[in-house]
């Protein structure tokens, strides 16, 4: 089925491990996001790429970091999680280089438990 | 001050009834606006979008939007049961274009 898949579903993490969550999409969408969601806070935007070999901070960024080396996968890594990070992630994706009008289709979610 | 704000809720309507849900923004720059919807424990689906002053309707839901009093809602005509969830509202700001807000969202329950 075509879309967005995210791993893990959900992960149990130890302060000060690294992590990567991954994001992948075949639907050749230009623009990719990473975004969490804390109760109270709604979702908030951590970073985005506008098209593969581009990236750009959103409200967020903070202890994330996000790479785009092709236009499928855009995994995003905690270098050193904190308890702080615990959230459920939403991944998605648009058409659109510049977002604008474009439809944002979203991932599954991860959901992530710092320790 | 949060870049979208919206009233979290719940709001209880019941089944028939028109749900209103509204949404307001602060920077007037902002350029889109839509409306998602989130059931428990699932990703937020697009409902619709809007970028001109007035109403857009598809099929039971309108979105209205109002750039002069940064206000944007959303109607649900005739709601059901399975409009039951949280609507998100989101606006896009900033010169990438790619700079999405979410308020916090709204949580409807249409009572049968």
């Amino acid at each position: 089925i075509a879309g967005i898949t995210q791993a893990p579903t959900s992960q149990i993490l130890a302060a000060g491990r690294r992590m990567t969550l991954r994001c992948t999409q075949d639907m050749r969408h230009n623009a990719m996001y990473w975004y969490r969601q804390d109760l109270g806070l709604g979702l908030r935007l951590i970073h985005y790429s506008n098209t593969a070999g581009t990236t750009g901070k959103g409200e967020v960024p903070d202890g994330y970091s996000v790479s785009r080396a092709n236009t499928d996968d855009f995994p995003l890594t905690l270098a050193s999680a904190v308890p702080s990070q615990t959230s459920v992630y939403f991944c998605a994706s648009s058409d659109s280089e510049t977002g604008g009008l474009d439809t944002q289709y979203f991932g599954p979610g991860t959901r992530l438990t710092v320790l | 001050q949060k870049e979208v704000e919206q009233n979290s809720g719940p709001l209880s309507v019941p089944e028939g009834a028109i749900a209103s849900l509204n949404c307001t923004y602060s920077d007037r720059g902002s350029q889109s606006f839509f409306w998602y919807r989130q059931y428990s424990g699932k990703s937020p689906e697009l409902i619709m979008f809007i970028y001109s002053n007035g109403d857009k309707e598809d099929g039971r839901f309108t979105a209205q939007l109002n750039k002069a009093s940064q206000y944007v809602s959303l109607l649900i005509r005739d709601s059901q049961p399975s409009d039951s969830a949280t609507y998100l509202c989101a606006v896009n700001i900033g010169d990438t274009g790619n700079q999405f807000y979410f308020g916090t969202g709204t949580s409807l329950t249409v009572i049968p």
